[in-house]
């Protein structure tokens, strides 16, 4: 297991496309999790997953935000109608419920997306 | 209302000079304090989970401390590859125990 991986790396979009993000977890972990962080600041939590359930969202995911979790293994993050302010690095992590976070969360290297 | 303050904002030390970086929290009844070091462009790495006052954990030059208030992430020693920025996050009382994190410190160790 080569732990969470994050697909794209980079993504430009102009101001009102769509984009999707994609997410592997560690294959083991059934709780999923999407934060955003812009520069300067810490990761802000957006949903998470446990299994194919979505058990949480932030405030901060407003309606152009979806995320889903088919049958519990990857999960996708759409964006639609892109705004200047969605630029951000958007961040998957992976962890095993009950674990009580003795080894903290698995993060990704992220997918920077950058709207024009 | 910040749950998570960490300073300072930035620190710049010499290699081999020794220092401590802070993390106050306010939520009362703390399930897991954790700190983790970011690199530019990357996602966080975990370092460290504390659970209640008086805990410690080590890892190489880096040991963390926890109080009812704060905790402290020391830098023993400190070389340029520990240069990174350095994250702490709460998770407070509640269903789903999702962290908050602070803003992080951006450390930067000089040869």
């Amino acid at each position: 297991d080569t732990g969470v991986s994050q697909d794209p790396r980079h993504k430009i979009t102009k101001r009102g496309q769509n984009v999707t993000f994609r997410c592997d977890p560690i294959s083991e972990h059934n709780r999923l999790y999407w934060y955003r962080q812009t520069l300067g600041q810490g990761p802000e939590f957006l949903t998470y997953f446990q299994n194919e359930a979505q058990l949480e969202k932030s405030r901060l995911l407003s309606d152009r935000f979806s995320a889903e979790r088919p049958k519990g293994s990857f999960s996708t993050l759409e964006i639609q109608r892109t705004e200047q302010g969605d630029s951000a690095m958007y961040l998957c992590a992976s962890s095993l419920a009950g674990s009580k976070g003795n080894y903290g969360y698995t993060f990704g290297s992220g997918t920077r997306l950058t709207v024009v | 209302e910040d749950q998570v303050t960490q300073s300072p904002e930035a620190l710049r030390l010499q290699e081999g000079e020794s220092s401590s970086l802070n993390c106050s929290y306010t939520v009362s009844g703390l399930r897991g304090l954790f700190w983790y070091r970011q690199d530019p462009g990357k996602g966080p790495e975990f370092l460290f989970t504390l659970y209640s006052a008086g805990e410690e954990k080590e890892k190489e030059r880096l040991k963390a401390t926890l109080t009812k208030k704060e905790s402290f992430l020391h830098i023993t020693a400190p070389k340029p590859e520990d240069s990174a920025t350095y994250l702490c996050a709460v998770q407070a009382p509640g269903g789903s125990y999702i962290p908050t994190f602070g803003r992080g410190t951006s450390l930067i160790v000089h040869p």
